[in-house]
């Protein structure tokens, strides 16, 4: 079956502008998962979703950051008022949500963000 | 002290030689623990897990758990330059806590 995907593969945009990057999960994957990954660097986790909810919003660097989850499939993260800090590459990852040990997540291609 | 420490390297490693990556977490009531390798340029993708009560072995790759000095080790035997790759551990216990990588370059 299809694997994670997300859009734009690549966005670039001025600093202020706000930007919307899409998530779409493996079809029944009830969780699914937002990081950032710099350049170089390793996985910054920023928000998980079971179904439309976010019990774990901790890794949001701040009140630019949103995203929400509908129909509990299609997730989008929304930065506003961009920065040159929040280039880097954004990751989304889904799993089946069971909860159990190996809930294994997979991640889509990601979505790198330049802002200039 | 990180939850999950590895180490950044690089790691080099002859071509036909065993890579061997290691990976220390805090948590002792770690549950499961995961191998991702990520291609530069790329996302991370699985390798394999284990749970805290076995190792495993797929292929050329065999993860092992030494749970009483909290490590988690994966070992490739026969390294071929197509290994070169930043490798990412991941460990649970309620949540996923993700290592920051170790990159391995395997010489030819």
């Amino acid at each position: 079956g299809a694997g994670v995907s997300q859009s734009p593969s690549n966005k670039v945009t001025e600093k202020g502008k706000d930007v919307e990057l899409r998530c779409d999960p493996i079809s029944g994957h009830t969780a699914l998962y937002w990081y950032r990954q710099s350049l170089g660097q390793g996985l910054e986790f920023l928000i998980y979703f079971q179904g439309n909810s976010a019990p774990d919003k901790s890794g949001l660097p701040s009140d630019r950051f949103s995203a929400e989850r509908t129909g509990g499939s299609v997730s989008t993260l929304t930065i506003q008022r961009t920065q040159q800090e929040d280039s880097a590459v954004y990751l989304c990852a889904s799993s089946s949500g069971t909860g159990w040990g190996g809930d294994t997540q997979y991640f889509g291609p990601g979505t790198r963000l330049t802002v200039l | 002290q990180k939850e999950v420490e590895q180490n950044s390297g690089p790691l080099s490693v002859p071509e036909g030689a065993i890579a061997s990556l290691n990976c220390t977490y805090s948590d002792r009531g770690s549950q499961s623990f995961f191998w991702y390798r990520q291609y530069s340029g790329k996302s991370p993708e699985l390798i394999m897990f284990i749970y805290s009560n076995g190792d495993k072995e797929d292929g050329r790759f065999t993860a092992q758990l030494n749970k009483a000095s909290q490590y988690v080790s994966l070992l490739i035997r026969d390294s071929q330059p197509s290994d070169s790759a930043t490798y990412l551990c991941a460990v649970r216990r309620y949540q996923l806590i993700w290592g920051a990588g170790t990159k391995l370059i395997i010489k030819p």
